[in-house]
Formats: C-alpha cells, sequence, structure tokens
C-alpha cells in the first residue's frame, strides 16, 4: 500500500539553525507532494508544493523542498529558524490515480527555543 | 482569512447519541470534500472522499453507516457520527478542493463522546 514517511517524531532546534525534515513515499507512479505546516491551534496551512518541473520547490515563510525522484524523498528545508516556526510540519502526497485525495506522513513536531 | 469553515470547533456529547459536523467552502465552489480523523500525535486518516451530488466513496475500515456523509450543494458537506461512543473521539477535519483551486482545510472538530 502507498505510504508516507516522515522520519523525525519531533525535533528541537534553537533559533538561526538549519532546518530539515525528511519525507519518503512509497509509490511508483506520478505524485504530487506537498508540505502542510499546522501552527498550535489552528487549521493546516499549505506551505509548498510539488506537481512538475523545477525539482527544488520554494514556499512561504523561507521554506523549500527538493523532490528527489531516486529517492522517493521530498525533504523540507529551512536555512534558519525562528521561535515563529514552532509547530507540526506535514508532508503528503497525491497520487495520479486516486481523485484527488492525500495521504498524509505521520508529521514532525517541529520546537524552536528562542 | 479562512476559506474553509468548520463547525463546530468542539462539541462533547453523551455516548448514544449523534453529532453532526458542517464544513462549508466560504469562497470557492467545492466539487470535492474530504473527510479527515487526526488522533493525538499521529496523522491525518482519511476517511472517506464526497462529490457534490453523489454518494461519498469511504476508506477502507470506516464504517458508512456509522460516519454518514452528506454534500449536497458546493458549499456544504457534513459528517454525522452515529450513535457515538468513547472511541469515537477524535480531532475530524475536513478539506474542500474544486475550481482550480487546492485543498483548502477547515479548523478541525474536536468531538468527545462521554
Amino acid at each position: 500500500a502507498q505510504s508516507v514517511s516522515q522520519h523525525n517524531h519531533h525535533v528541537i532546534l534553537s533559533e538561526a539553525a538549519s532546518l530539515e525534515l525528511g519525507c519518503n513515499y512509497s509509490y511508483g507512479g506520478t505524485v504530487n507532494l506537498f508540505w502542510y505546516v499546522q501552527y498550535p491551534g489552528q487549521h493546516l496551512q499549505l506551505l509548498l508544493k510539488y506537481f512538475s518541473g523545477d525539482p527544488l520547490v520554494k514556499g512561504i515563510k523561507g521554506f523549500e523542498a527538493e523532490f528527489i525522484k531516486s529517492k522517493f524523498s521530498f525533504n523540507l528545508r529551512k536555512p534558519s529558524v525562528q521561535w515563529s516556526d514552532t509547530a507540526e510540519y506535514f508532508c503528503a502526497v497525491k497520487l495520479d490515480n486516486q481523485g484527488g485525495k492525500l495521504i498524509f506522513g505521520q508529521g514532525t513536531e517541529l520546537s524552536v527555543k528562542p | 482569512g479562512a476559506v474553509v469553515s468548520q463547525h463546530p470547533s468542539w462539541v462533547i456529547c453523551k455516548s448514544g447519541t449523534s453529532v453532526k459536523i458542517e464544513c462549508r467552502s466560504l469562497d470557492f465552489q467545492a466539487t470535492t470534500m474530504f473527510w479527515y480523523r487526526q488522533f493525538p500525535k499521529q496523522s491525518l486518516m482519511l476517511m472517506a472522499t464526497s462529490n457534490e451530488g453523489s454518494k461519498a466513496t469511504y476508506e477502507q475500515g470506516v464504517e458508512k453507516d456509522k460516519f454518514l456523509i452528506n454534500h449536497a450543494s458546493l458549499t456544504l458537506s457534513t459528517l454525522t457520527v452515529t450513535s457515538a461512543h468513547p472511541e469515537d473521539s477524535s480531532f475530524y477535519i475536513c478539506s474542500a478542493a474544486g475550481g482550480g483551486q487546492p485543498q483548502h482545510f477547515g479548523d478541525g472538530t474536536r468531538l468527545s463522546i462521554l
């Protein structure tokens, strides 16, 4: 069955540290890839997405992600995190034959210390 | 601002009662709505996909008679948890897509069954 795996359950960083959150998926066909963020008490918000083209995509708030097809990965990065980046981050995959539904990873909780 | 409104945000009720959760798209016509369930510290699990005017498609393991979904208009979908029991306590999230819009998520409904 198709799945999405996020390697880190909880990441703790100090402000200005660099961030990389791992995401791998298992599916051999065409995929669309997403990263969502959920700030405490708020709804899921789209950070960035990859559909096709340049595998390095830039999103909001200084986040970027790189799609590496050979590794089935879509890792999220930010050069310098801020306290306000404290949130839950979800990687999601939309398969090309599943009518638009998203398969989510288990999420990574990011805590940034001021 | 929010483009998907979910109501109520929190509900507590006695075991055996039925609870209805509404999901409204505010700025666009949602041809497809998705209902997810999220357990603490876990990922969003898709429960069902509903297309306006047709029956919902349920994921494997989700009881369609337990979780009734109605998508009667392009702006409203409802999820009714029938004869709710404590094991149904969870966080339920809807999302809406359509008209070229990506999935937008509601704020979620925290359901607590006593």
